[in-house]
C-alpha cells in the first residue's frame, strides 16, 4: 500500500521557537502534498496545499510566513511552524496524493505540537 | 462554496448489526468520494473510495453513491467493537487539483 511517514509523531517546544514537521512518501511519488491541522474533536482544516517544486497555495486565514511549505521533492514536504505561540498547538497531519492514482490521498500519522 | 455534510452522532449499534454513515455535498461537479476512518488521536485512514453511482463493496464496508441526490453512504455490516472510530467523508471535483472537502465525521461507538 501507499505509506506516507509524518516526523514527529509528538513535540513540545517553547513560545518563540520553530518547529519542523516532515512528511515523506515512503513507497510512491507524490505530486501533491497536503497539509492540515486538526483541533480535538473538529474537522481537518485544509492549511494549504503543496506540489513539487512550486510554492504552496494557502487557504484564506492560514499565515503563510508563519506556517512555511517546502516541497522540495516528490516525496519529501516540510511545514515549519515559526515563533510557535500556545494557541499554535494543534494536531498536524500531512497527506500525499499518489502520482499514479491521481486522486486518492493517503494520510501520514500525524504530528501533535505542544507549545508551552 | 462546497459543503460536505454528515450527522456528527454519536452512532451507536450493536455488536454484530450493521452501522449506517451518511454524507450529503453541496458540489454537483463532485467526482471522486472517500470514507476515512479516524481513530481517537490518529490521523484518518482511506477505507473506501467510489467514483461511479451504485453499490461499491470491500469486506464488511459498502459504499453507496447517488450522484443525482448529492449522497454518499457507507454500511458496515456485522459492526465490531474495533470499528467505533469517528468516520469522516471526503468529496473532490474532477481535474488535476483534487484538493478534498472534508465532512465534520460521524462519531461511532459499537458496543458489545
Amino acid at each position: 500500500g501507499a505509506v506516507v511517514s509524518q516526523h514527529p509523531s509528538r513535540v513540545i517546544c517553547k513560545s518563540g521557537t520553530s518547529v519542523k514537521i516532515e512528511c515523506r512518501s515512503l513507497d510512491f511519488q507524490a505530486t501533491t502534498m497536503f497539509w492540515y491541522r486538526q483541533f480535538p474533536k473538529q474537522s481537518l482544516m485544509l492549511m494549504a496545499t503543496s506540489n513539487e517544486g512550486s510554492k504552496a497555495t494557502y487557504e484564506q486565514g492560514v499565515e503563510k510566513d508563519k506556517f512555511l511549505i517546502n516541497h522540495a521533492s516528490l516525496t519529501l514536504s516540510t511545514l515549519t511552524v515559526t515563533s510557535a505561540h500556545p494557541e499554535d498547538s494543534s494536531f498536524y497531519i500531512c497527506s500525499a496524493r499518489h502520482i499514479a492514482l491521481n486522486t486518492e490521498a493517503f494520510f501520514g500519522q500525524g504530528t501533535r505540537l505542544t507549545v508551552v | 462554496q462546497k459543503e460536505v455534510e454528515q450527522n456528527s452522532g454519536p452512532l451507536s449499534v450493536p455488536e454484530g448489526a450493521i452501522a449506517s454513515l451518511n454524507c450529503t455535498y453541496s458540489d454537483r461537479g463532485s467526482q471522486s468520494f472517500f470514507w476515512y476512518r479516524q481513530y481517537s488521536g490518529k490521523s484518518p485512514e482511506l477505507i473506501m473510495s467510489i467514483y461511479s453511482n451504485g453499490d461499491k463493496e470491500d469486506g464488511r464496508f459498502t459504499a453507496q453513491l447517488n450522484k443525482a441526490s448529492q449522497y454518499v453512504s457507507l454500511l458496515i455490516r456485522d459492526s465490531q467493537p474495533s470499528d467505533s472510530a469517528t468516520y469522516l467523508c471526503a468529496v473532490s471535483s474532477s481535474g488535476g487539483s483534487y484538493i478534498p472537502t472534508f465532512g465534520r465525521g460521524t462519531s461511532l461507538i459499537v458496543h458489545p
